[in-house]
């Protein structure tokens, strides 16, 4: 994970937009991804963009990619106490290995 | 479409011990990979397999090992169990550029 670094927490009000942010170091990087596991579970995938990209929406997920500062971040609108987890980023070269960060932990309050 | 699936979810073995773990890929997918995340840390890689062939392999030792069947199943054996091999092993299946889906792992503690 030293190629990609996130940042560990996140406390979020519930209601209120969620930003968690990402680098990378790879510029030969073709998908960025990002995953959601909740405890004691498997990692399940949000969405992705490929590097030629520099937005993704998807319903309430807004994916945005600066590839010249190698900086992605994952945006959620109106986050929900449902999307309290952890979140990882990842990046590959030609699909093969996925190289993940350490993960942000997002913590909704009420 | 049952997605990614694993067995077992839990095991517990010994110190020394030889462990196998089993994946059955998502419906469609022909590409297994197997990543092992110790407590607190993000996934690490440590092989893909494709067309029954390690494709790419990570910066594991030999006593990782893997195998992938006709049917594009996949089978991750490690010999000579460490304390320090206690992890969720993740499996995570592919086609093309798909995006990689998981199954729920294998909790494995050594002891």
């Amino acid at each position: 994970g030293e190629d990609v670094e996130q940042s560990l927490f996140l406390s979020v009000r519930e209601g209120d937009s969620s930003v968690i942010n990402c680098t990378y170091t790879d510029s030969s990087s073709t998908y960025l991804y990002w995953y959601k596991q909740e405890p004691g579970a498997g990692l399940q995938l949000l969405t992705y963009i490929f590097s030629n990209m520099d937005m993704k929406q998807d319903q309430r997920l807004t994916v945005l990619l600066n590839k010249k500062d190698k900086h992605l971040s994952l945006r959620i609108a109106d986050t929900q106490t449902g999307d309290s987890a952890i979140y990882f980023c990842a990046e590959t070269v030609n699909d093969y290995k996925l190289s993940f960060g350490a993960g942000t932990t997002v913590t909704v309050r009420a | 479409d049952a997605g990614v699936t694993q067995s077992p979810t839990h095991l517990i073995k010994t110190r020394g011990q030889q462990v196998t773990l089993r994946c059955s890929p998502k419906s469609g997918h022909d590409t297994v990979s197997w990543y092992q995340q110790a407590l607190g840390q993000g996934p690490q890689f440590i092989f893909q397999y494709y067309e029954e062939e390690e494709r790419q392999r990570g910066n594991f030792p030999d006593r990782f090992s893997g195998h992938q069947f006709p049917n594009y199943s996949s089978e991750l054996n490690v010999n000579a169990l460490l304390l320090g091999d206690s992890a969720l092993y993740l499996c995570a299946s592919s086609f093309w550029e798909s995006g990689a889906f998981f199954g729920q792992g294998t909790r494995l503690t050594v002891v």
